[in-house]
């Protein structure tokens, strides 16, 4: 099955500064590949993805890279505020033979200290 | 509405009882699915159904049994647990039929925190 590593596991920025987190996976016919925030208490909730078809998505401060060759993709967050503080987890699934299942990363807890 | 709705929010139960957890969405979502996620750990998928039916049982032990009594309702009936099986339980709903790609977007809901004494 599809194993995904996630690191760093802990994170801590200077609100303004840029996060960056990496994601490895070990199933090559892994295809989608969501980014998931999950605030202490509450629901994960997704915050972007990528399909294997291309290499780079943006939404506002938000980027996703996926470099299928190496199996690896990350998440750039720039300009960090204190609300992006929060535990974000990546995943993979197979689409469409496996629907969206997801396997998650072990989760990186970012702390954006003001 | 992009809402799944769980019940109970929290739930404490002896090992001896029968409980039910459930979840319900309104999206019109055909997949539906439960993920345990222990304390500082990523969520694990436990079951998929699509179209009503059980199409992913990941191991899990029957004293969880998934049922799905129609499109918009999941349940999770728990029986004899064990103090080990404290966790969230996540429901999550996309849409799209398995096996075919559609709108990719995997909704959670808020989860039931479940501790077993």
């Amino acid at each position: 099955g599809e194993n995904v590593e996630q690191h760093p596991s802990t994170l801590s920025v200077q609100e303004g500064d840029s996060a960056v987190i990496k994601c490895t996976y070990s199933d090559s016919a892994s295809n989608y590949f969501p980014w998931y925030k999950q605030e202490l208490g509450k629901r994960p909730q997704l915050i972007i993805d990528i399909r294997s078809n291309v290499g780079e998505k943006k939404d506002q401060r938000i980027a996703v890279t996926l470099n299928k060759t190496a199996k690896h993709f990350s998440l750039h967050i720039t300009e960090t505020q204190p609300e992006d503080s929060a535990v974000y987890f990546c995943a993979a699934s197979r689409l469409p033979n496996a629907g969206n299942m997801l396997t998650f990363g072990g989760g990186t807890r970012l702390m954006v200290k003001p | 509405d992009t809402e799944v709705t769980q019940t109970p929010k929290h739930l404490v139960m002896g090992m001896t009882n029968k409980k039910s957890l459930k979840c319900e969405q309104h999206m019109g979502h055909r997949a539906m699915y439960w993920y345990k996620q222990k304390a500082k750990k990523p969520p694990e998928l436990m079951f998929v159904y699509s179209y009503e039916k059980l199409s992913i049982n990941e191991s899990v032990p029957s004293r969880f049994s998934p049922e799905c009594p129609n499109s918009s309702l999941l349940n999770l009936h728990l029986h004899a647990l064990q103090p080990e099986d404290s966790a969230l339980y996540l429901c999550a709903s996309s849409q799209g039929k398995f096996g075919v790609e559609g709108n990719t977007e995997a909704f959670f809901g808020q989860g039931t925190r479940l501790t077993v004494v």
